[in-house]
């Protein structure tokens, strides 16, 4: 399996620009979510999507950010506009009814 | 509320000592337990997890844990540090299977000494 698929791996974004990350996540399974990860707040959950469906969005920072998941084998995460202070890594993960997560490589944000 | 706590932020072990990164939790309710590693700009890769059973748990790389539940505590252990090692350990935490709910520590930045 290729594991979750992540793109771009960078972006680097003058502020005020729309930026979209993108997820494939493992073939048959049913959960996915988004993190976000920086020095200071760590590993922070910003939505989670069971059977395409949004279950909780509560860690999405602002109305800034949203999220889809038009199908069972693609997500997108959209920042607009973006600030500087949303520059992190943003992660991909999925995960079975086994319960563990795996993760994709990241997408490494950077907003001047 | 369910936490998780990893005692220090950095540790420093020499090539061919003991590793032993701590990690306690509190919770109401059985947990199921994960240790994940994240090496330089890549994502968490699970290192080994408790769910029931067998409270010694066998990992990747060497490493084991033991759930120890009167101490809530799910230490990860490897008797013989390699280079290799070097990365940042996540302790996470949810309570069953499915849920959505994953706790995770601030990590542990792992750094093996020649």
């Amino acid at each position: 399996d290729a594991g979750v698929i992540q793109s771009p791996r960078h972006e680097v974004t003058e502020m005020g620009q729309e930026v979209t990350l993108r997820c494939k996540p493992i073939s048959g399974h049913n959960s996915l979510f988004w993190y976000r990860q920086t020095m200071m707040r760590g590993l922070e959950l910003l939505i989670y999507f069971n059977n395409n469906v949004p279950i909780d969005d509560s860690g999405m920072p602002e109305d800034r950010f949203s999220a889809k998941m038009p199908n069972a084998s693609f997500s997108t995460l959209k920042i607009q506009p973006s600030e500087p202070r949303d520059s992190a890594v943003y992660f991909c993960a999925s995960s079975s009814v086994t319960g563990e997560l795996f993760f994709g490589e990241g997408s490494r944000l950077t907003v001047l | 509320a369910q936490s998780v706590t990893q005692l220090g932020s950095h540790v420093s072990v020499s090539e061919g000592a003991l590793v032993l990164l701590r990690c306690n939790y509190s919770s109401s309710v059985p947990p199921y337990l994960f240790w994940y590693v994240q090496y330089p700009n890549q994502g968490l890769q699970l290192l080994l997890k408790y769910t029931t059973g067998a409270t010694l748990v066998k990992g990747i790389n060497g490493f084991e844990a033991e759930f120890k539940k009167s101490e809530t505590s799910f230490h990860l252990t490897k008797p013989s540090a390699h280079m290799s090692d070097a990365a940042e350990y996540f302790c996470a935490v949810t309570y069953t299977s499915g849920t959505y709910k994953y706790i995770f520590g601030t990590g542990t930045r792992l750094k093996v000494l020649a």
